[in-house]
């Protein structure tokens, strides 16, 4: 068990949907990552926020926004959803960024767009 | 831009046999960080090991080992008397220093016995 927390696990919902994936860190860890994988595009980089603030930025949609709160949780919204926006989407943490520790992933949340 | 290159899309080992992973990636970067993480048939992602640029001592980690060369820009892993349970997906992984970490496409590696 990695220690970060991705709830749901999984998601069916249609296309033009909203949804909201949530991650947990570890405890302590001030990282938040977010990728997608798919089967076409592999794993790819979202975003990065740290201590609350966007740190990096990837190949992340438009459609799509994170935000990390006081708390340190984050959640990542997926709007306007098609169906190539199915695949895992992984949250992972770190204590500070890659200069200092490695990133552990959470299980994922399977999202499949109908 | 950063890229991550894993050139060999499925690897098939028998049990016992030693497996060399291999992994080339681009940067511009004079700092950067290099990782190698396992995601078995259950999906989740497992960090294995982690280094960085200014670091290019190469060691073993139990049946791990990693074999780092900036003249090359070679990251490659290796892993001693492969078991079954080591049949996995691996993903060679570079970051830079901000956090933004790109992986490779991976390779698929099936260890029979």
């Amino acid at each position: 068990d990695s220690g970060v927390t991705q709830t749901p696990k999984h998601l069916i919902t249609a296309t033009g949907q909203r949804v909201t994936l949530r991650c947990s860190p570890r405890s302590g860890d001030l990282s938040v990552y977010w990728y997608q994988q798919s089967l076409d595009q592999g794993l790819q980089f979202l975003i990065q926020y740290y201590n609350g603030e966007e740190r990096a930025k990837g190949n992340i949609l438009e459609r799509f926004s994170a935000q990390q709160f006081p708390d340190l949780h984050s959640e990542l919204n997926l709007s306007s959803l098609e169906l190539g926006d199915s695949a895992l989407y992984f949250c992972a943490s770190s204590a500070w960024g890659p200069e200092n520790t490695e990133a552990f992933f959470g299980q994922g949340t399977r999202l499949t767009v109908v | 831009a950063q890229k991550v290159t894993q050139a060999q899309t499925e690897i098939s080992v028998v049990e016992k046999e030693d497996v060399t992973l291999d992994c080339v990636y681009e940067t511009r970067d004079t700092t950067y960080y290099l990782f190698w993480y396992k995601q078995p048939p259950s999906g989740e992602l497992v960090f294995l090991i982690r280094r960085n640029s200014f670091d290019e001592q190469n060691e073993i980690s139990g049946r791990y080992s990693w074999n780092f060369q900036k003249s090359t820009s070679s990251f490659n892993f290796t892993i001693t008397a492969s078991q079954v349970v080591d049949s996995a997906v691996y993903f060679c992984a570079l970051s830079d220093s901000v956090g933004d970490m790109r992986f490779g496409a991976g390779t698929r590696l099936t260890v029979k016995p």
